[in-house]
């Protein structure tokens, strides 16, 4: 079945390091998207891409890398930069436009700083 | 540029009682709107969407909307509650005529079912 594989599900990171938050799709979506969800702020877009090596900064980009190497992929990185990374994390693809169909979204992955 | 609002962060219904989220929007061109429902650590399942064809939008699992350009709404409705129906609702709207943009998500909603 098609869909978008988040993985991991629950990730750990100490003060001071980077970590990857890993997103495939194999629906054949152009764009994809991310997301950072925070209770009582709802979704707020951090970084989304429409084709292969191009990306936009959404709204919170501050502390936050994207790639897009390939079409099924955007890995999200959290940067030591960003303050405050305890969040869910939501990836999400479409077609292009996203108007007619809406998103796909992952599953999510909980990112915890200890 | 667009917004949607969605009016209370907390409903509670007891089992079996209408349903009633609210959501009114703001776009100086056409909307595409969207309901979605989120799960506690799940992401987000897409309920219904409006998209010019039709005012009256039914999704799954019994709900419904109804688009009100004259009020700028598209509030999400049920007639009778079931406990599986407690989750967090999310508004959404977009624009046909700003091809690429993202989603813009309302702050959500979270629904509690009693019985």
């Amino acid at each position: 079945d098609g869909g978008i594989t988040q993985s991991p599900k629950y990730l750990f990171r100490k003060e001071g390091q980077n970590v990857t938050l890993s997103c495939e799709q194999n629906l054949n979506h152009d764009a994809m998207y991310w997301y950072r969800q925070d209770p009582g702020q709802g979704l707020r877009l951090i970084y989304y891409s429409q084709i292969v090596n191009d990306f936009q900064k959404g709204d919170i980009a501050e502390g936050y890398s994207v790639s897009r190497e390939k079409k099924e992929s955007f890995p999200l990185t959290v940067t030591s930069a960003q303050k405050n990374p305890t969040a869910f994390y939501l990836c999400a693809s479409s077609i292009i436009p996203p108007s007619f169909y809406g998103y796909t979204f992952g599953s999510g992955t909980r990112l915890t700083v200890v | 540029a667009q917004s949607v609002t969605q009016l209370g962060s907390h409903v509670s219904v007891s089992e079996g009682a209408l349903v009633l989220l609210r959501c009114n929007y703001s776009s100086s061109v056409p909307p595409y709107l969207f309901w979605y429902v989120q799960y506690p650590n799940q992401g987000l399942q897409l309920l219904l969407k409006y998209t010019s064809a039709a005012t009256l939008v039914k999704g799954i699992n019994g709900f419904e909307a109804e688009f009100k350009k004259s009020e700028t709404s598209f509030h999400l409705t049920k007639p009778s509650a079931h406990m599986s129906d407690a989750a967090e609702y999310f508004c959404a709207v977009t624009s046909i005529y700003q091809a690429g943009t993202a989603l813009i998500f309302g702050k959500g909603t979270t629904l509690s079912v009693s019985s």
